[in-house]
Formats: structure tokens, C-alpha cells, sequence
């Protein structure tokens, strides 16, 4: 089974300024998608950027990009010029994309609540 | 593009009653459709994956008839909550996969607010 794990239970940034979220994973797999998510007040999941394991260029979304590290199996979020509205829980999630049971399934860390300050 | 509902978006209701929860696909046809459940200030958990036209395989400590998901068409899979009590309280979300696309993507529904009182 694989495990997500973000170890940073709650974080704050002030406006325009830049903020890491971690996220480790733990799988014997070699073929899987990585994902953000964003979960703000409002509960409606956003995502926010992906990763391809086999891609090694890390994958970047306007002001988020992430810095994805297979071999130790690492997966952080960078926001720059962090925004007001970026203010929400954050989850890394990994999918496995093997056929068979479980496949395609997401695995959820605990999450990051994320402030930003104005 | 692919727009995920749900509907309610609150309810209430007695202890031992059931409760049924809507999930659409509104613009794109859904080959899978996953159910999740969120505890306040908690990670998602999945609690079953349905496909059209099969039964719903079920996470290890779901229980199947207690949470009855039924996924008739491409479009519409429902979550029913069969004698519900106080604890199964919580935050439902559903998710899609695009029919015929990428599966990797999971369009997320709002959400449902389940309390039981």
C-alpha cells in the first residue's frame, strides 16, 4: 500500500512572498502521477498541478511548481508571490497507475493548512 | 469543462433514517466514479470505486450495506447512507474520470454535508 505523508500540519506566508509545502511518499511502484490539491473554505477540491513519475522535468502551473525528487521520493510545492485567495488546505496525493485493484485510486496526505498574510 | 454535482449540498436527518446522496457528471460522460469521506480538519478517505453498470468495490472497513452506491448511467452514481447515526456524520465527496479519456484526472463534486442527528 502506498503512504503520503505531509508533515507540515499548518503553515503561513506573508503576501507576495514565496512558501515550500512537503510532501514525501512511500510506494515500490514505478509508474504513478503525483498530485496538489488545493482545498479552500469553501471544501471544493482544486487541482492544482500534476506530476508524471517517468517525466523528469518538474512540472510548473503559473506561480506553482513543484520539485519532484523520484529516487527520494519527495514531492514539495513552491507558491511564489503567494496571493490572499491561495489561503487553504493543501493535500499531495499519489496515483498509481498499474492495472488491476487500486489502480487510478488516489491516496490523500493529511494536508497543509496554508494562511497567507496580508 | 467537466463539471462534477452534488446534490444535497446539506442535509439533515433523525438517527435511523437513510439519506441519499447525488453525484453528476454535468458535461462529460464518467467511467468511474470514486467516494470519499472527510472528517473535520481531516485528509480525504475512499471509502468505494464504482464503475457504470458494476457493483462497487469497497475499501477495506466500509461497510457495503450500510453506504449503498449504485452507478446507473455514465452520468449519475448515488451514495445512499442506509440507518444513519450520529457518527456517520461527515463531509462526502465524490469524484469522476472522464469516459474514454485520461483516467488520471478526478473531477471533484462539492461536496456534501451529511449530520445526523
Amino acid at each position: 500500500a502506498q503512504t503520503v505523508t505531509q508533515s507540515q500540519p499548518e503553515m503561513s506566508v506573508q503576501e507576495a512572498e514565496t512558501v515550500t509545502l512537503s510532501c514525501t511518499y512511500d510506494t515500490s511502484e514505478n509508474n504513478y502521477y503525483l498530485f496538489w490539491y488545493k482545498q479552500p473554505p469553501s471544501r471544493q477540491m482544486i487541482l492544482v498541478i500534476r506530476q508524471e513519475a517517468y517525466k523528469q522535468q518538474n512540472a510548473t502551473e503559473n506561480r506553482f511548481s513543484v520539485n519532484f525528487q523520484k529516487a527520494a521520493k519527495s514531492f514539495s510545492l513552491k507558491i511564489s508571490d503567494s496571493q490572499l485567495g491561495d489561503t487553504a488546505m493543501y493535500f499531495c496525493a499519489f496515483m498509481n497507475l498499474y492495472s488491476g485493484a487500486g489502480s487510478y485510486q488516489l491516496t490523500f496526505g493529511k494536508g497543509t493548512k496554508l494562511s497567507v498574510i496580508p | 469543462g467537466a463539471v462534477v454535482s452534488q446534490h444535497p449540498s446539506r442535509v439533515i436527518c433523525k438517527s435511523g433514517t437513510s439519506v441519499k446522496i447525488e453525484c453528476r457528471s454535468l458535461d462529460f460522460q464518467a467511467t468511474t466514479m470514486f467516494w470519499y469521506r472527510q472528517f473535520p480538519k481531516q485528509s480525504l478517505m475512499l471509502m468505494a470505486t464504482s464503475n457504470e453498470g458494476s457493483k462497487a468495490t469497497y475499501e477495506q472497513g466500509v461497510e457495503k450495506d450500510k453506504f449503498l452506491i449504485n452507478h446507473a448511467s455514465l452520468t449519475l452514481s448515488t451514495l445512499t447512507v442506509t440507518s444513519a447515526h450520529p457518527e456517520d456524520s461527515s463531509f462526502y465527496i465524490c469524484s469522476a474520470t472522464l469516459a474514454g479519456g485520461v483516467t488520471d484526472t478526478q473531477y471533484f463534486g462539492p461536496g456534501t454535508r451529511l449530520t445526523v442527528l
